[in-house]
């Protein structure tokens, strides 16, 4: 159980693109789900919270235009780094946490990331 | 000084030996206690969750948590060569939105 679907794995596009990641979760509900950003030899970095039916909220430094966050249902949330440049590469991962499993501390699931490069 | 401290490695060690991975921590506030397995370009993967000081025990790993020391613990007994990954502690209190704080992760290599 608590499967989290990534998607795409792997994206490669031109400088000034626009790229939307798929964060789903497969068997359970998430009201919160987390996108992070992971550079090489590094530990995870959060940059926003997404929240089903309501607005995500950014860690500070992270540029909300920049990244667009949706979450629509309580299966899926996006991503979208818009106009995207050379210094955006790097591994996006996210994470959901189960809300169907009562209150509070349901640990965080993660996808398998995915990897933009931007040329 | 980061909130939660853990040993990069890397950590070399031989197959069958009984690995510890450590993290320390400052803030007295986080209750829930982590660890996650990643493989290399892939997503961390959920092995131990705890909650509070205690042990947990589940095949092959076993977690401590001593919250007066703030210091937990991951051990691997038998370990084997699919194990060698990178490992991360994180952790979180009961507010705070479920924001976890990970260690940098230790880069375990359990060689033949």
């Amino acid at each position: 159980g608590a499967v989290v679907s990534q998607h795409p794995s792997w994206v490669i596009c031109k400088s000034g693109t626009s790229v939307k990641i798929e964060c789903r979760s497969l068997d359970f509900q998430a009201t919160t789900m987390f996108w992070y950003r992971q550079f090489p030899k590094q530990s995870l970095m959060l940059m926003a919270t997404s929240n089903e039916g309501s607005k995500a909220t950014y860690e500070q430094g992270v540029e909300k235009d920049k990244f667009l966050i949706n979450h629509a249902s309580l299966t899926l949330s996006t991503l979208t780094v818009t106009s995207a440049h050379p210094e955006d590469s790097s591994f996006y991962i996210c994470s959901a946490r189960d809300s169907g499993r009562g209150a509070g501390n349901q640990p965080q699931h993660f996808g398998d990331g995915t990897r933009l490069s931007i040329l | 000084q980061k909130e939660v401290e853990q040993d990069p490695g890397p950590l070399s060690v031989p197959e069958g030996a009984i690995v510890s991975l450590n993290c320390t921590y400052s803030n007295s506030a986080f209750q829930y206690f982590m660890w996650y397995r990643q493989y290399s370009r892939k997503g961390p993967e959920l092995l131990m969750y705890t909650y509070s000081s205690g042990n947990k025990e589940d095949g092959r790993f076993t977690a401590q948590v001593d919250k007066s020391s703030k210091y937990i613990s991951l051990f691997i007994r038998d370990s084997q060569p699919s194990d060698s990954a990178t490992y991360l502690c994180a952790m979180t209190s009961t507010g705070g939105g479920n924001k976890l704080t990970f260690g940098t992760g230790t880069q375990l290599k359990v060689e033949l």
